[in-house]
């Protein structure tokens, strides 16, 4: 189980606005540490699409926004199109009496209808 | 090009012990950390640890502490990533990723291809 809570799947049709969200806790999100958000194409290495909350790497498009409050996180895609059909993770800190460092979410697998 | 260049798949059995690579070309290598993350068939992301190539200054989840060695050598921009007794759970595709400071915390800007990784007796 994750430290991070992402839905499994969401799914849209082209053109549409899907959101996927990440739910965390006082010891990570809500502590203030950052949230970062990457995309994984089938097959392929993990992208980074957000980073610190809300900024953009250069070469993503606009399209692609993050935002933070509390203990979640979201991330909204707009204008759905089929090549954003993929899996998008969060990420963060946690720090806890376990131990500390970096933790992902589970995953959320975008379908694009 | 800024890239990493990680080694190719290895086919292993319970027990043999592995190294895997990361090279990193087109930045500089020792400014930047170098994180492992593991891919288990089907399943997410999971940190593994964290090493800054300058110093060698290495941080490993508390779930892969004990397990795996990090490690780099910065005279060849590479970091490695080792077992010393595989287990079949191991098997996984392997992610070395840059690791860029954020305000407390990393995120990864930019990541090699993978290793697969396959335990099999």
């Amino acid at each position: 189980q994750s430290v991070l809570t992402q839905p499994p799947s969401v799914s849209g049709a082209p053109g549409q606005r899907v959101t996927i969200s990440c739910t965390g806790s006082s010891s990570n999100i809500g502590a203030g540490y950052d949230v970062h958000w990457y995309q994984q194409l089938p097959g392929t290495a993990p992208k980074l699409l957000i980073y610190g909350n809300s900024n953009r790497p250069s070469g993503v498009p606009d399209r692609f926004s993050g935002s933070k409050s509390g203990t979640s996180a979201s991330l909204a895609i707009t204008g759905l199109q089929a090549e954003d059909e993929a899996d998008y993770y969060c990420q963060s800190y946690d720090s806890s009496l376990s131990g500390s460092g970096v933790v992902f979410g589970g995953g959320t697998k975008l379908t694009v209808l | 090009e800024v890239q990493l260049v990680q080694s190719g798949a290895e086919v292993k059995k319970p027990g043999e012990s592995l190294k895997i690579s990361c090279k990193g070309s087109g930045y500089s290598f020792t400014s930047y950390w170098i994180g492992w993350v593991r891919q288990m068939p089907g399943k997410g992301l999971e940190w593994m640890g964290i090493i800054y190539p300058g110093d060698s200054d290495t941080r490993y989840s508390p779930s892969f502490q004990g397990q795996v060695t990090i490690s780099a050598d910065k005279s060849i921009s590479t970091a490695y990533l080792q077992w010393s007794s595989l287990k079949a759970s191991d098997t996984a595709m392997y992610y070395c990723a840059r690791g860029e400071m954020a305000t407390r915390d990393w995120y990864f800007d930019l990541w090699g291809r993978g290793t697969l990784v396959t335990v099999s007796s």
